[in-house]
Parts: C-alpha cells; sequence; structure tokens
C-alpha cells in the first residue's frame, strides 16, 4: 500500500494568514492526488483533484501543487469558514489511501 | 441534483454479519463505478472498495477483502456493502462515494457487545 504521511497534524492560525499543508507519499503517485475539507458532522468535500485542479464551487484562495511524492494544499488568506479537518488521498495504486489529517484551527 | 442515502447501519455485536444500503439519485447509476470509505472515531480515513459500473469487477482493501463484500443493484440504483464477522476495529461512519465529489452523508456501524 502507498503509505500517505500528512503534515501537520494540527494547525493554528489566525484569519487573513495562509497556511499551507503537506502530504508525503511513500512513493511516486504521479499527480493523482485529492484534497478534502471535513467541517465537524458533516462529510468530506473535494477541494483540488489531481494535485492542483479546483473543484467547481471552491474558493480560489485554495489551491494544490506538487509532484512525485510531494504535495502541499495552500490556503491564501485564511476565513472562519476554513475551520475544519484536511485529508489527502492518493488514487494512483489499489488501495486509495487517506493523509491522518490535518485539524485546522484559529487562533 | 446527485444525492447518495446510506442506511443499515446500526450497533451489532462481534461476529454478526450488517450490509449497509447506499440508494444513489441525480445521475445515471449503471454508468459509474462506486466506492465505499469508513471513517473511525478517531478520524482516520480508510478505503473500503470500488465496484465497476456495471458490477463485474470489485477491488478491495487487502486487509477488508475476506470480511467484507460489496455489490450494486443498477435497477435499484442501490449500492451495497456486506460486513460479515465485524470487530470492534470496524467501528466506524461508513460513505458511499461517487468520484471523488459526491459523498453520501455516512452511517454510523458500532461493533459492540
Amino acid at each position: 500500500d502507498i503509505r500517505m504521511t500528512q503534515s501537520p497534524a494540527s494547525l493554528s492560525a489566525s484569519l487573513g494568514e495562509t497556511v499551507n499543508i503537506e502530504c508525503l507519499a511513500s512513493e511516486d503517485i504521479y499527480s493523482d492526488l485529492a484534497w478534502y475539507q471535513q467541517k465537524p458532522g458533516k462529510s468530506p468535500q473535494l477541494l483540488i483533484y489531481n494535485a492542483n485542479s479546483l473543484q467547481n464551487g471552491v474558493p480560489s484562495r485554495f489551491s494544490g501543487s506538487g509532484s512525485g511524492t510531494q504535495y502541499s494544499l495552500k490556503i491564501n488568506s485564511l476565513q472562519s469558514e476554513d475551520v475544519a479537518t484536511y485529508f489527502c488521498q492518493q488514487y494512483n495504486n489499489y488501495p486509495n489511501t487517506f493523509g491522518a489529517g490535518t485539524k485546522l484551527e484559529l487562533k | 441534483e446527485v444525492q447518495l442515502v446510506e442506511s443499515g447501519g446500526g450497533l451489532v455485536q462481534p461476529g454478526a454479519s450488517l450490509k449497509l444500503s447506499c440508494v444513489a439519485s441525480g445521475f445515471t447509476f449503471s454508468d459509474y463505478w462506486m466506492s465505499w470509505v469508513r471513517q473511525t472515531p478517531g478520524k482516520t480515513m480508510e478505503w473500503i472498495g470500488d465496484i465497476k459500473y456495471d458490477g463485474s469487477y470489485t477491488n478491495y482493501a487487502p486487509s477488508l477483502k475476506n470480511r467484507f463484500t460489496i455489490s450494486r443493484d443498477n435497477a435499484k440504483s442501490t449500492l451495497y456493502l456486506q460486513m460479515s464477522n465485524v470487530r470492534s476495529e470496524d467501528t466506524a461512519t461508513y460513505y458511499c462515494q461517487l468520484g471523488f465529489d459526491y459523498w453520501g452523508q455516512g452511517v454510523m456501524v458500532t461493533v459492540s457487545s
């Protein structure tokens, strides 16, 4: 199985700040990576697919980048509604695997 | 509007079997691969498996392959997850998924005596 190492596990940031979350794959996943946002009590919502493609309706302050084994999610100008847990998922190889999640809170 | 509605969860004893359902609407169900994903109480996400649009092929997480079976009834636009010999570590919220952008609301399964 491909292991997805996501960091940090938790993050505290101020409104308006820029936040970066990273996922490191145990092998090359050729940009087959999605990022999700999950708010308490809700299902995950897709933010980014194919490592850097913004899902329709997702604010442009969210962006994804990376290649090979290293990927990141960037949130510019943090808003209060961005408080959530964020997950990465690789879909290059079966079984698809997820990162452990990053819990983002406001400072 | 795409809707995925899971059902069939609840409290189940260790060693028992349980079958979850996911009723789909708002798209042509028989055209799409479908997946099951679960999330533990500690928020760990685990991909369970997926099934081809015609039901002819399935993929599973190796750790679950011997106990979990995914099937579908395209006439009923329904996806199923048959769970057997359940264990406490199967306690989770189970989601059905269409692609990456549509998830059901989830159904809770608690395995406890």
